[in-house]
């Protein structure tokens, strides 16, 4: 199984507030999960990534919860901002067929008021 | 990192017709992709562009009607052909590695009337 589920699709929240994104896979061939950002009318740009031999990883507001045995990870974003509001994608790196790609997934769009 | 640059970024086509994209990245990269993204929606992979020899497309897309070519390790091109509605997407290159990290380029919006 090569999806990789994310919720929730949209996600409001105040300045200042935690918000958190949530994906699921099945696939335990997955290896490499990075998160990225879009803004409108750019494209998707690396966020942070973590391996399934790391619980988590942080980077400035930025922090990777990962569950291996649930196959789960999580994006949280700690005291956001007006600025952080974008569409999210996680992903999943795998190795199929002779090479390896990303599955990505669906996408959170998310607002933070001022 | 690497810096990826598409062209054009934006285009409006004629039905029917066809246009190439072009993608150069600033440093050679071990791979090279084609994404496609309908606005608001998330990421399809349409194929991994392999230095040299034909591309690897993903289920559902196929050459003739999205060839591309990759030259050398810092270029490649995706071309849409014969160009309906249902094309009108951002089209999106990728590169690097994709067991550590891939890159993106702007994307290229494609309106097709």
């Amino acid at each position: 199984q090569q999806q990789v589920k994310q919720s929730p699709q949209s996600l409001i929240v105040q300045k200042g507030g935690i918000p958190i994104i949530n994906c699921a896979y099945e696939n335990t061939a997955f290896d490499y999960f990075p998160w990225y950002q879009q803004f409108p009318g750019k494209g998707p740009a690396l966020l942070i990534a973590i391996r399934p031999d790391v619980s988590e990883k942080k980077e400035g507001r930025f922090t990777i919860s990962f569950n291996k045995s649930a196959k789960q990870f999580s994006l949280h974003i700690m005291d956001s901002q007006p600025g952080d509001s974008a569409t999210y994608f996680c992903a999943a790196s795998l190795y199929f067929s002779g090479t390896y790609k990303y599955i990505f997934g669906t996408g959170t769009r998310l607002k933070v008021l001022a | 990192s690497a810096v990826i640059s598409q062209k054009p970024s934006r285009d409006i086509c004629q039905r029917g017709t066809s246009l190439t994209i072009q993608c150069q990245v600033d440093s050679q990269v071990t791979m090279m992709f084609w994404y496609r993204q309908q606005p608001g929606q998330s990421l399809t992979l349409i194929a991994t562009a392999n230095q040299g020899s034909e591309a690897t497309y993903e289920s559902g897309f196929v050459i003739d009607k999205f060839p591309i070519s990759r030259p050398n390790l810092t270029f490649s091109t995706l071309t849409v052909s014969n160009m309906s509605p249902e094309d009108s997407s951002i089209y999106l290159c990728s590169g690097g590695d994709p067991r550590y990290t891939i890159y993106f380029g702007e994307g290229s919006w494609l309106t097709v009337v």
